[in-house]
């Protein structure tokens, strides 16, 4: 099993749609979360860091669950610039700090 | 204010060559990855330096040599390139120091590396 897994997609939706992607994580010592977004043959670039309580940022909405040991990003919305791959990034403490990406999950929005 | 720089950009090899990427960043960071990006399989961590002088294995080491030079640059060697090393190539940075502390990490543009 991954550590860090993600739903490749694509996911494929109409301007203004509301989409969520989920993230699962192996470890349970995990400590720090984040959402990446790379676009295409671009580097990746911080979206939002994920905290216990929840936060959100304009469209975007990020959530934890340590109980099922999982990560959600939740787009409101959807422009055609939020077309890009989305990576969930997990950081954890198990004899030195790990830091692991997932694969990404593509998101295409439509006119 | 450029943020994390790499060079090449593109680079072509023949099994067996030797190369060296470069990375630096200006935005006096403490702590410098190199990563690897493949189809499916996301960034894995090659290397990492958490500060000046030091440099520790990340997942898939095998194959490579790094070099913090300064604060600044870190370096990426192969020293026989293989087929299996083509990838796009990624340098980042932040300013972890250690700890658990949340940290962002800066990429660069990325190195696409093909090994003939």
């Amino acid at each position: 099993r991954k550590e860090v897994e993600q739903d490749p997609g694509p996911f494929n939706v109409p301007e203004g749609a509301t989409v969520a992607f989920n993230c699962t994580y192996s470890n349970s010592a995990s400590q720090s979360f984040f959402w990446y977004r790379q676009d295409c043959r671009k580097e990746p670039k911080l979206l939002m860091s994920v905290y216990s309580s929840g936060n959100e940022d304009g469209r975007f909405t990020a959530q934890l669950n340590r109980a099922s040991q999982y990560i959600s990003l939740l787009i409101r919305d959807s422009k055609l610039s939020d077309s890009a791959t989305y990576l969930c990034v997990v950081k954890s403490q198990i004899g030195g700090f790990k830091t692991i990406f997932g694969a990404g999950t593509r998101l295409f929005v439509k006119a | 204010n450029a943020g994390v720089t790499q060079t090449p950009k593109f680079q072509v090899l023949k099994t067996g060559q030797s190369m060296t990427l470069q990375c630096a960043q200006d935005m006096n960071h403490n702590s410098m990855y190199w990563y690897r990006q493949d189809p499916g399989m996301g960034l894995r961590l090659i290397y990492y330096s958490a500060s000046e002088g030091t440099t520790d294995k990340g997942e898939v080491p095998n194959g490579y040599n790094v070099s913090r030079l300064n604060k600044r640059e870190f370096s990426l060697r192969l020293e026989s390139a293989a087929p299996s090393q083509t990838s796009v190539y990624f340098c980042a940075s932040s300013t972890w120091t250690g700890g658990t502390q949340q940290e962002t990490q800066y990429f660069g543009p990325g190195t696409r590396l093909l090994v003939l």
